[in-house]
């Protein structure tokens, strides 16, 4: 069974700290590794891929832990606009069957 | 800009009536979703296509038809509505590096 597990929150957090967000999988066999954000009401927007050697975007860095089978998020220096549900995503076998979505972490940004 | 419309965007209907739910892609792409998303549960695939008149089922497809006519169209049908069926759909495409673009949603309500 494919599982991806997340920690719902909600995390406050206040402006420009730094939040961590970790998820679980359960299929050793995941092979494309995801962190997308949805706003309230919107469509999930795909924030950035997560790769072995860990990846940057700007304020936020993905790693992934093969061996233990998780994927963090790290957000620095914390905005306002960054207060939205984090999704944690895996794909099987290259993704054409479709996406395995955690539920998502919400996080607060208080001013 | 990943080009997907879905139409309706909001509906409201009633338990046994037919819906059809539509989604529309400028970019000729090859695989299509449809995903529902519901509190306490994520998102969850409920079928895809993998070309014109190719199609599979997901993880929640009992209830639900869809039909991929021609590349751009993919089809979502409730041939009779139930209240468990009130739900936000997702529409989506897979892009390069097996990531998906979703569309904007559209909220069903069924009484």
């Amino acid at each position: 069974r494919k599982e991806v597990e997340q920690d719902p929150g909600p995390f406050n957090v206040p402006e420009g700290a730094t939040v961590a967000f970790n998820c679980t999988y359960s299929n050793s066999a995941s092979q494309s590794f995801f962190w997308y954000r949805q706003d309230c009401r919107k469509e999930p927007k795909l924030l950035m891929s997560v790769y072995s050697s860990g990846n940057e975007d700007g304020r936020f860095t993905a790693q992934l832990n093969r061996a233990s089978q998780y994927i963090s998020l790290l957000i620095r220096d914390s905005k306002l606009s960054d207060s939205a549900t984090y999704l944690c995503v895996v794909t099987i076998a290259g993704g054409a069957d479709g996406l395995t979505f955690g539920k998502g972490t919400h996080l607060i940004i208080q001013p | 800009d990943a080009g997907i419309t879905q139409s309706p965007r909001h509906k409201v209907t009633e338990t046994g009536t037919p819906v059809t739910l539509r989604c529309h892609q400028t970019e000729n792409h090859r695989y299509m979703y449809w995903y529902r998303q519901d509190p306490g549960h994520g998102l969850r695939l409920i079928h895809y296509s993998y070309g014109v008149k190719d199609t599979d089922k997901g993880e929640v497809s009992d209830g639900y038809s869809v039909s991929r006519s021609k590349t751009e169209d993919f089809l979502l049908t409730l041939e009779s509505a139930t209240s468990s069926q009130t739900s936000v759909y997702f529409c989506a495409i897979i892009g390069t590096n097996n990531e998906q673009f979703f569309g904007p949603g559209t909220r069903l309500t069924v009484l």
